[in-house]
Parts: structure tokens; C-alpha cells; sequence
């Protein structure tokens, strides 16, 4: 079965203190992974998508096929990445619908 | 491009009325997908849609709910007869097709079931 697994609900650290949110899948087929942040009062907003392999506000995220994860990484967080993230993958085969794990609520402290 | 477009933005019905939730794409986008966010849960797909198709409705509940995407004007999620399970957000997002899975959000709709 396809699911994706975000093992923490909230995830609270310092400025300046890296981050990483965590993220695992279960899928047969090769998957297509994005990870979502819905600022407050915002609407859900891509954030990055695997293939595309690029840093966006200072985040990265590498898929490793092995672990089955795509975790979320940034060296030095900043107040303003205080946000809920979404880990999505899709289904291609399926239209391209997106399978979201529970999401983790960082929250950056000054 | 004003982006994913969604009204109501909050909705109170009480049970047993009619909730009638709309969802217009992006410019050029032709797929629309909605998803619904239960309290303290991840979003869920319920339905994808192309323009006068249903594609995937496998999300769906069996009863009461209904989507379409008419060729002129926005896609509509129909929910019949509410109850307070009925109760979450609604997301609507789009997607340009073309072999791009990329998808848009709209700002949801907040459905309250009184």
C-alpha cells in the first residue's frame, strides 16, 4: 500500500540550529516525492520536489530509495521557517494524485 | 495569475442541508484534484478530475458526495445531507497535465457541520 510516514507531530528548535524533518514512504513503483509548507494563515505551497534536486530557502532534501526516505534539511534555521510541512508522494499511475503524510509542525524559537 | 481559487472560504451548514464547495484551477491548468483534512489529520485525496471527467474518484465516500468539473465555470464538490463527520477543510488543487505532476492549492474551504 502506498503511505507516507511523518513520524513527528511538532518539532521545536533554536535559531540557527539545523533542522530536519523526517520523512518515509512505502511505494512499489518509482516514487515522486514534494515536500508542502503551509506558512500561517497561508495556503499549502510547494516547497521542493525530488527531481528537481534544487535548495529552496536554504532546504534540501535527498531521496534515498535504500531507507525508502526523503527527509528535509536545513543547516540553520531561521524564525520565519516556522511553519506545518507536508510530505507528499504521488502516484503517477493514478492520475498523479498525492498521498500526504500527517505533517510536522516546526517551530523555530528566537 | 491570481492562483487556485476557492469559495466559500468558510461554510456553516447544519445537518442534513446541502454544502456546496467551489474550486477554480490556474490559468491553463485542465486537472483538478480535491483533498479533505479531517482535525489533527494529513490531507486526504478524495477525487480527480479533468474537464467534464471524472478520472479517479477512489477517495470518494460512497454516499452523498459528488464532484464535477463543467466545461465552462469552476469544479464543484457537492456534499448531500451533512453531518458532523463532514466537518474539515477542503482543499482543491490544479495541475497543468502534460506530464507534470506539480500541483497548485487553493486556500480550502473551512466546513463547519452545526
Amino acid at each position: 500500500a502506498q503511505r507516507v510516514t511523518q513520524p513527528e507531530k511538532l518539532l521545536s528548535v533554536f535559531k540557527g540550529a539545523p533542522v530536519e524533518l523526517k520523512c518515509n514512504y512505502s511505494y512499489s513503483g518509482s516514487p515522486e516525492l514534494f515536500w508542502y509548507v503551509q506558512y500561517s494563515r497561508q495556503r499549502l505551497q510547494l516547497l521542493l520536489r525530488h527531481i528537481s534536486r534544487e535548495s529552496i530557502k536554504g532546504f534540501t532534501a535527498d531521496l534515498n530509495k535504500g531507507e525508502t526516505s526523503f527527509h528535509l534539511k536545513k543547516p540553520f534555521a531561521q524564525e520565519e521557517d516556522s511553519a506545518m510541512y507536508y510530505c507528499a508522494l504521488s502516484v503517477y499511475n493514478q492520475g498523479g494524485k498525492l498521498i500526504f503524510g500527517q505533517g510536522t509542525e516546526l517551530s523555530v524559537k528566537p | 495569475n491570481a492562483g487556485v481559487m476557492q469559495n466559500p472560504r468558510h461554510l456553516v451548514r447544519r445537518r442534513g442541508q446541502e454544502a456546496r464547495l467551489r474550486c477554480s484551477p490556474m490559468k491553463g491548468h485542465s486537472h483538478v484534484y480535491w483533498y479533505r483534512q479531517l482535525p489533527e489529520e494529513g490531507l486526504k485525496f478524495m477525487v480527480y478530475l479533468q474537464k467534464e471527467n471524472i478520472i479517479d474518484e477512489s477517495g470518494m465516500p460512497k454516499e452523498r458526495f459528488s464532484a464535477e468539473f463543467p466545461k465552462e465555470g469552476p469544479s464543484i464538490l457537492r456534499i448531500q445531507q451533512v453531518v458532523r463527520g463532514d466537518s474539515a477543510a477542503y482543499f482543491c488543487a490544479s495541475s497543468p497535465g502534460q506530464g507534470r505532476v506539480e500541483q497548485y492549492f487553493g486556500p480550502g474551504t473551512r466546513l463547519t457541520v452545526t
